[in-house]
């Protein structure tokens, strides 16, 4: 079954510095997308950035960005000139083209646990 | 704002009763997805509507059902509901339910069961 793995519960990060957000996946399909998500603390769900599996090029979207490495099947965020603002839960999720192909079924997106990151002044 | 709309924000009952969440989609979007997010089950996929169709189906227990509406928005029905249920319920939409499209959430609906 398709699977995220976020391995930071939390991260402190003094502002101003970049940030790295690791997440692997696991999926035997070929065609997927991957998505990064961030949940502040009220609570909505505000989409980041998307990364399709045959993208040759990373994805970009003004300061994130996704270190996407196919062969080791991880999708890092990175957030550059981390503001204070950027304090939230972020999410990684995947959905695969053809839910059935790893066994799993579903036909959502699949999240990751989360880290919660807390920028610092 | 996603532009994805929920309604209510807050919602506080009993065990063992009925509520509906209700959502409406961006405006042009033809797909609605349901996730319930609780802390010990992390954000989870409950269903999926494409068009007033129901296409996936995922984690969604028997007490729940939704549907989607000529209007495209779409009502998640809550019943003999449980504690366990308190949860963040969110609905997300897209433009035509392809795998691989972005959902973009709405702001929840934050049921607790008393």
């Amino acid at each position: 079954a398709q699977k995220i793995t976020q391995t930071q519960p939390g991260m402190f990060v003094q502002e101003k510095e970049a940030v790295t957000l690791d997440c692997t996946y696991d999926t035997s399909d070929p065609s997927y997308g991957l998505f990064w998500y961030k949940q502040p603390s009220s609570g909505e769900m505000i989409f980041l950035i998307y990364q399709g599996s045959y993208d040759q090029q990373n994805a970009t979207e003004g300061r994130y960005s996704l270190n996407f490495q196919k062969a080791r099947k991880s999708a890092n965020l990175v957030i550059s000139a981390s503001q204070l603002g950027d304090s939230a839960m972020y999410f990684c999720a995947m959905r695969e083209a053809s839910p059935g192909y790893s066994g799993g079924g579903a036909d959502g997106l699949t999240f990751g646990k989360g880290t919660h990151l807390i920028i610092q002044p | 704002d996603s532009g994805v709309t929920q309604t209510p924000k807050h919602l506080i009952t009993a065990t063992g009763q009925r509520v509906t969440l209700r959502c409406s989609p961006r405006s042009g979007d033809l797909s609605v997805y349901w996730y319930q997010q609780s802390l010990d089950q992390g954000l989870q996929f409950l269903i999926q509507y494409y068009n007033g169709e129901e296409r996936a189906k995922g984690n969604i227990l028997e007490r729940f059902s939704a549907q989607q509406f000529p209007d495209l928005h779409s009502e998640l029905n809550l019943s003999s509901l449980e504690l366990g249920d308190s949860a963040l319920y969110f609905c997300a939409s897209s433009i035509s339910g392809g795998t691989l499209e972005t959902q973009y959430f709405g702001p929840g609906t934050r049921l607790l069961v008393l």
